[in-house]
């Protein structure tokens, strides 16, 4: 399977912990993002990487979230003292460099946080 | 305003019927824009690019009026595998990748 990868599927944790995900994108695309969706609305915009760089990031982006994209290859999220505010569908996306603005999602992780 | 606002739904329509989603975006400058898919607890999926021109890919077809800045999609022969939640999605396009999601619309096909 080429598409995005996504890893946890699912996480369950518990208020004041510290989560962090993977995500692969698909493997020559360039463009990697993030979006957060809660139950009854579309996804919202969280941060995109091009290649290593994080060109623009969301005002959702407290300071609690960090993510990073080390090598231009996978990247990851991490929420540091998760809150309950916190639980949602993180997906992420990846883009090809050139051309049109299509993204192709990942599975998603889904946070619960008790 | 909302930057993509939709019909709020849901939809329920019979197998067979033709049904369509409608779509308002408050960004003049917008450049791209898409209808996604997405299924119960699973990702958003493509279903297709919104041209200037139209654009149909066998029983959908999607379309733009930049000036009513309004989009479109239209399903025709509803089929029950159609049943999703479908989201309008807008990109501003120039150096400025990400995109926009309306809240989607559900649609429920039914027997």
């Amino acid at each position: 399977d080429t598409g995005v990868s996504q890893d946890p599927r699912h996480k369950i944790t518990k208020r004041g912990q510290n989560v962090t995900f993977r995500c692969d994108p698909i493997s020559e695309h360039n463009r990697l993002y993030w979006y957060r969706q809660t139950l009854g609305q579309g996804p919202e915009f969280l941060t995109y990487f091009q290649n290593e760089a994080q060109l623009e990031k969301s005002r959702l982006l407290s300071d609690r979230f960090s993510a990073e994209r080390p090598k231009g290859s996978f990247s990851t999220l991490e929420i540091q003292r998760t809150e309950q505010g916190d639980s949602a569908m993180y997906l992420c996306a990846s883009s090809p460099l050139a051309g049109a603005y299509e993204q192709y999602f990942g599975p998603g992780t889904r946070l619960t946080v008790t | 305003r909302k930057e993509v606002e939709q019909d709020p739904g849901p939809f329920n329509v019979p197998e067979g019927a033709t049904v369509a989603f409608n779509c308002t975006y408050s960004n003049s400058a917008s450049q791209s824009f898409f209808w996604y898919r997405q299924d119960c607890r699973k990702e958003p999926k493509l279903l297709m690019s919104v041209y200037s021109s139209g654009n149909e890919d066998g029983r959908f077809t999607a379309q733009l009026n930049r000036a009513s800045q309004y989009i479109s999609l239209l399903i025709r022969d509803s089929k029950l595998s159609d049943s999703a939640t479908y989201l309008c999605v807008v990109n501003a396009g120039g150096s400025n990748y990400k995109l926009t999601f309306g809240k989607g619309t559900l649609l429920t096909v039914n027997p």
